[in-house]
């Protein structure tokens, strides 16, 4: 079975101040791990995804996350928040075979303090 | 990338009336296009996959009879809540196909309540 779980439903951090959102997710498959992020009244966005390679992945507006297998997480990070960072933040998993639809975390919403 | 219009974002309704939600994508061809719901504190899940040119496909527990899906053309599938009662208010997102490690693609979204 997949599932998705990001811990802290709200963030709240200063801005400047690293960012750090979590996810932890279950699969009885390898993975395909994505971070979206929902800004008011618009749609999802891509920011980052992990496939295969490298663990450590960019993404767009200096997001980053990293995939560690032995942990089942793939945390989002940014070392220092802008205002503009303010969202509902997505951890979303599918599955690399089967159907393709997706499992999603409940969200995060991210609050950078002035 | 790709883009996903739906609408409308957000709607109001009466219980026991019916609410449309459209979902067009507007520079690609899609014969798969899914629906997902989202309760307060809970996750987006899957309700249907809408299939251009034949019947949807839902999910277990969700009822087919009150969530009609029509995926008219290639372009435009729409949902419709019928007999909407307040339990239905939700927040609706579709997407486009996904393929395992491609980038989906979503709508905007569209927040139900039913009063």
């Amino acid at each position: 079975a997949q599932s998705v779980t990001q811990l802290g439903s709200h963030v709240s951090v200063s801005e400047g101040a690293l960012v750090l959102l979590r996810c932890n997710y279950s699969s009885s498959v390898p993975p395909y791990l994505f971070w979206y992020v929902q800004y008011p009244n618009q749609g999802l966005q891509l920011l980052l995804k992990y496939t295969t390679g490298a663990t450590l992945v960019k993404g767009i507006n200096g997001f980053e996350a990293e995939f560690k297998k032995s942990e089942t997480s793939f945390h989002l990070t940014k070392p220092s928040a802008h205002m503009s960072d303010a969202a509902e933040y997505f951890c979303v998993l599918a599955r690399q075979t089967g159907a393709n639809n997706l499992f999603f975390g409940t969200g995060t919403r991210l609050t950078v303090i002035p | 990338g790709a883009v996903v219009s739906q609408h409308p974002s957000w709607v109001i309704c009466k219980s026991g009336t019916s609410v449309k939600i459209e979902c067009r994508s507007l520079d690609f061809q899609a014969t798969t296009m899914f629906w997902y719901r989202q309760f307060p504190k809970q996750s987006l899940m899957l309700m249907a996959t809408s299939n251009e040119g034949s019947k949807a496909t839902y999910e277990q527990g969700v009822e087919k009879d009150k969530f009609l899906i029509n995926h008219a053309s290639l372009t435009l599938s729409t949902l419709t809540v019928t007999s909407a009662h307040p339990e239905d208010s939700s927040f609706y997102i579709c997407s486009g196909p996904t393929g395992g490690n491609t980038e989906a693609f979503f709508g905007q979204g569209t927040r139900l309540t039913v009063v």
